[in-house]
């Protein structure tokens, strides 16, 4: 089992949809969650960080969960421009992050 | 905007040539990164480090290797490069708090 696992997608949305990404991690001593976007032959973007109660940021949403070990990124009203690929990240105690495969998105006019 | 870059952006280089990668961050991070992504794939880690001094190898088995002399470089070095080393090279360093921040890439293609 990969220690970070991300549903490949695409996921395809027409604009103004809610859309929600779902992200395990085996490693129950993970203790830092992150989002990064990446667009097509770009570098990742650092989108948010993740934090126990929840956190939000404009249209994105970031929720953990502990006890079932996943991190979710939800996006309100989908723009055109936040079709990307949505990489989630999760650091334990040692300074390696660990990233996903990755989940991709594409919103449609 | 994160202030870590990296030269050249692009380069094709025939086979058996020696290449040097540079990384230069002014955030004064400790750690830094190289990873290896090929387009559409997942993201590599190759190398990365603690601090000046301090080099590692990370989960990609890589024929390149790494120097850490000053905080706020880390270049990586091909001896001699391979068509099987074209790929996207991507350096990252981090924050205390743990957040990374990427470079624009390398965009290597050995012929």
């Amino acid at each position: 089992r990969k220690e970070v696992e991300q549903d490949p997608g695409p996921f395809n949305v027409p604009e103004g949809a809610t859309v929600a990404f779902n992200c395990t991690y085996s490693n129950s001593a993970s203790q830092s969650f992150f989002w990064y976007r990446q667009d097509c032959r770009k570098e990742p973007k650092l989108l948010m960080s993740v934090y126990s109660s929840g956190n939000e940021d404009g249209r994105f949403t970031a929720q953990l969960n502990r006890a079932s070990q996943y991190i979710s990124l939800l996006i309100r009203d989908s723009k055109l421009s936040d079709s990307a690929t949505y990489l989630c990240v999760v650091k334990g105690g040692s300074y390696i992050p660990t990233f996903g495969r990755g989940t991709s998105l594409i919103v449609h006019p | 905007e994160a202030d870590i870059y990296q030269t050249p952006r692009y380069l094709v280089i025939g086979t058996g040539k020696k290449i040097t990668l540079e990384c230069s961050q002014t955030m004064g991070h400790d750690k830094m990164y190289w990873y290896q992504q090929d387009p559409g794939m997942e993201l590599h880690l190759i190398h990365y480090s603690y601090g000046v001094n301090s080099t590692e190898k990370g989960d990609l088995s890589s024929e390149s290797t790494v120097s850490r002399i000053r905080t706020e470089h880390f270049p990586l070095t091909l001896e001699s490069a391979r068509p099987s080393h074209t790929s996207q090279y991507l350096c990252a360093s981090s924050a205390r708090t743990g957040e990374q921040y990427f470079g624009p890439g390398t965009r290597l293609t050995v012929t």
